[in-house]
């Protein structure tokens, strides 16, 4: 699976947009994008995954670029109950691929 | 739905004792996963299942470590002898399918104290 690179950290004002980066330039076609979060001590969540285009649910906008080498995961209005570690992850297209956690940002949202 | 449910949520146990931590997956899902997060590593998959057959358990760390899945609403991760360095917090996640298109869902986790 593909590496990515995220900033370690984080900060966003509530209410505002929080625009979080990921690099994965080595993805390959069929690899899909996924996004996790972890609020301390809590199980990592689901957020939003992607393959090539871009895709929005209640939580999240995912922003791919074309040539699929980095993504950014877009809270539209962040809140204190955003903060939280985020994961961007590159999982194999093929059956049988795992989610293989990095280290992620560390998103701070401040009042 | 109730999630996945993992128990307990707490463990606090003595070095070289029997320790035995369980998971109920999402009904209806077949696949599950045991993570194990640590501050030095992160979360590291130690296991998986695919319709109850482990298929990769590389992540295992020794012998000590086991796991099973007997059916498709219970599995248990049970470390014999347990020493202080398995303290961490254990986590199991289910999907619907082995397939990339299907995300996982975590469980709220199990932290293991070994002292």
């Amino acid at each position: 699976d593909a590496k990515t690179t995220q900033p370690p950290s984080m900060d966003c004002a509530e209410g505002r947009a929080a625009n979080l980066p990921c690099n994965h330039s080595t993805i390959s076609g069929n690899e899909y994008v996924y996004w996790y979060r972890q609020i301390h001590s809590q199980g990592p969540q689901y957020i939003i995954h992607g393959l090539k285009n871009n895709e929005t649910n209640e939580m999240a906008s995912l922003i791919i670029t074309e040539d699929r080498k980095s993504s950014t995961l877009i809270l539209p209005h962040a809140t204190l109950r955003d903060t939280a570690v985020y994961y961007c992850i590159v999982r194999g297209g093929t059956s049988g691929s795992r989610l293989t956690f990095g280290e992620g940002t560390q998103l701070t949202v401040n009042p | 739905d109730a999630g996945v449910i993992q128990s307990p949520r707490h463990e606090v146990t003595e070095m070289g004792q029997e320790v035995t931590l369980r998971c109920k997956p999402i009904s209806g899902h077949n696949s599950l996963f045991w993570y194990r997060q640590t501050m030095m590593r992160g979360l590291e998959l130690l296991i998986y299942f695919n319709n109850n057959v482990p298929i990769d358990d590389s992540g295992m760390p020794e012998d000590r470590f086991s796991a099973k899945m007997p059916n498709a609403s219970f599995s248990t991760l049970k470390i014999q002898p347990s020493e202080p360095r398995d303290s961490a917090v254990y986590f199991c996640a289910s999907s619907l399918g082995g397939e990339a298109n299907y995300g996982y869902t975590f469980g709220s986790g199990t932290r293991l104290t070994v002292v």
